[in-house]
């Protein structure tokens, strides 16, 4: 069965510190995601990834950095927390028109 | 750019009765819908995906396309108390990649 990993599943960090949350995937997918998730709402595109050391942006990069090491690897890299970037971080995996994958999700609270 | 609603915002019925949600999306050449339930504090379960206009049955969920009004539904037949949860639409379109475009959810919530 598919599998997306993330690590930390929570985290607490303190304003202007850096964070990086990572992702992994068994998958052999080409393609992953990170989104954010507010309270309640729906989930919200900050950066994707087609390939190995390569990634691009999605419709909220303002604040983040993302790295693609390797096909199984993914990172979210905030360089100065801020209190707005508290909320729930999903990440998920996909080959082309094949179904999204998540993981179960990293809770931040920045401080 | 794709922006996708839903409605309503929220939802309360009684178990057993029929549960419907609504969602519009905005560009005409989306190809790829999913609905997904995400129960509190949990991550997201894909309940039915839908490419083609018409109905996709999945266990008592139904989704019906209707790609020229720009609404795809979500039907829940005989909801138990465990339906409770968070519903998300997705969208996404060949076009771009992919991308899938969540609307803000509709919170079911099913009472004895």
């Amino acid at each position: 069965e598919a599998a997306v990993t993330q690590s930390p599943r929570s985290k607490v960090a303190v304003t202007g510190g850096k964070v990086t949350l990572s992702c992994h995937q068994t998958n052999n997918h080409d393609y992953m995601y990170w989104y954010r998730q507010d309270t309640g709402h729906g989930l919200r595109l900050i950066h994707y990834s087609y390939v190995a050391d390569s990634t691009e942006k999605g419709d909220i990069p303002d604040g983040y950095k993302a790295s693609r090491p390797s096909q199984e690897n993914f990172s979210l890299i905030l360089e100065l927390a801020s209190l707005s970037q508290t909320a729930v971080y999903f990440c998920a995996s996909s080959d082309v028109r094949v179904e999204q994958y998540f993981g179960p999700g990293t809770r931040l609270t920045v401080l | 750019q794709q922006k996708v609603q839903q409605s309503p915002e929220s939802l309360t019925v009684s178990e057993g009765a029929m549960a419907s949600l609504n969602c519009t999306f905005s560009d005409r050449s989306s190809d790829n819908f999913r609905w997904y339930r995400q129960h509190s504090g949990k991550g997201l379960e894909v309940l039915v995906s839908i490419f083609s206009d018409g109905e996709k049955e999945e266990g008592s969920f139904t989704a019906h396309l209707n790609r020229a009004s720009l609404h795809v539904f979500l039907h829940i037949r005989e909801p138990q108390p465990s339906d409770s949860a968070l519903y998300l639409c997705a969208v996404s379109a060949t076009s771009s990649g992919q991308k899938l475009v969540f609307g803000q959810g509709t919170i079911l919530k099913v009472y004895l």
